[in-house]
């Protein structure tokens, strides 16, 4: 069964501006996890935040975690055309990730 | 290369026929984990191992299927009787060491069953 639920479905931005996409999810976690996944390929990490930690950074990514409201947010500053892809949370409760049907993004040149 | 390595990349099946699909995972991770996404929606849970014991099952994974992960290596995942349905993409992923940590995810095969 499915546990993270992202949101928006879809989002289409200009190059240059930031993208931010929302997980939400139900029962308790140990992390959380944020992927993108380019058409037809596998998914490849981006990062992974721990449920006693509230924000971290890679590079343009900034992934917040809210356990009071059992939300996550990954924010994408300054987009490129390449940052268009799927984008899926993944939440781990006992090394089971579970994942939501994903944010679909568009990156316009 | 020493990431997570599926094979085939793709397969054709006919209806009714078994398919068996190959994960080797990066070498030094205990735990392995294989999904089905379909086009348009995420990765669904299908079972889970940490070595060699398969820790959990998803409902999903019908008794027409089947994994294993002798001596907690490489994991195969067999599909008898194959159904339209189960035309999809197959991932394979896996993490180690540490608990809670990193899950890397294969290039995935792509089973389609006419």
């Amino acid at each position: 069964s499915q546990q993270g639920e992202e949101d928006p479905q879809a989002l289409s931005i200009q190059e240059g501006e930031n993208a931010t996409m929302n997980c939400s999810y139900k029962t308790s976690i140990n992390n959380l996890q944020w992927y993108r996944q380019n058409s037809g390929r596998g998914l490849v990490h981006l990062i992974l935040i721990r449920s006693n930690e509230r924000e971290k950074h890679s590079g343009r990514l900034r992934v917040t975690l809210d356990t009071s409201k059992k939300s996550s947010s990954l924010l994408i500053t300054a987009s490129r055309a390449a940052d268009t892809a799927s984008y899926f949370c993944a939440t781990d409760r006992d090394n089971d990730m579970r994942f939501g049907a994903g944010t679909r993004l568009t990156v316009k040149p | 290369d020493t990431g997570v390595s599926q094979n085939p990349r793709h397969k054709i099946t006919k209806r009714g026929q078994n398919v068996t699909f190959r994960c080797d995972p990066i070498s030094e991770h205990n735990r392995l984990y294989w999904y089905r996404q379909t086009l348009g929606q995420g990765p669904e849970f299908l079972t889970y191992f940490q070595n060699e014991a398969q820790l959990e099952k998803s409902r999903l994974l019908s008794d027409r299927f089947s994994a294993e992960r002798p001596k907690g290596s490489f994991s195969t995942l067999e599909i008898q009787r194959t159904e339209q349905g189960d035309s999809a993409m197959y991932l394979c992923a896996s993490s180690g060491g540490t608990p809670y940590t990193e899950a890397f995810f294969g290039q995935g095969t792509r089973l389609t069953v006419v």
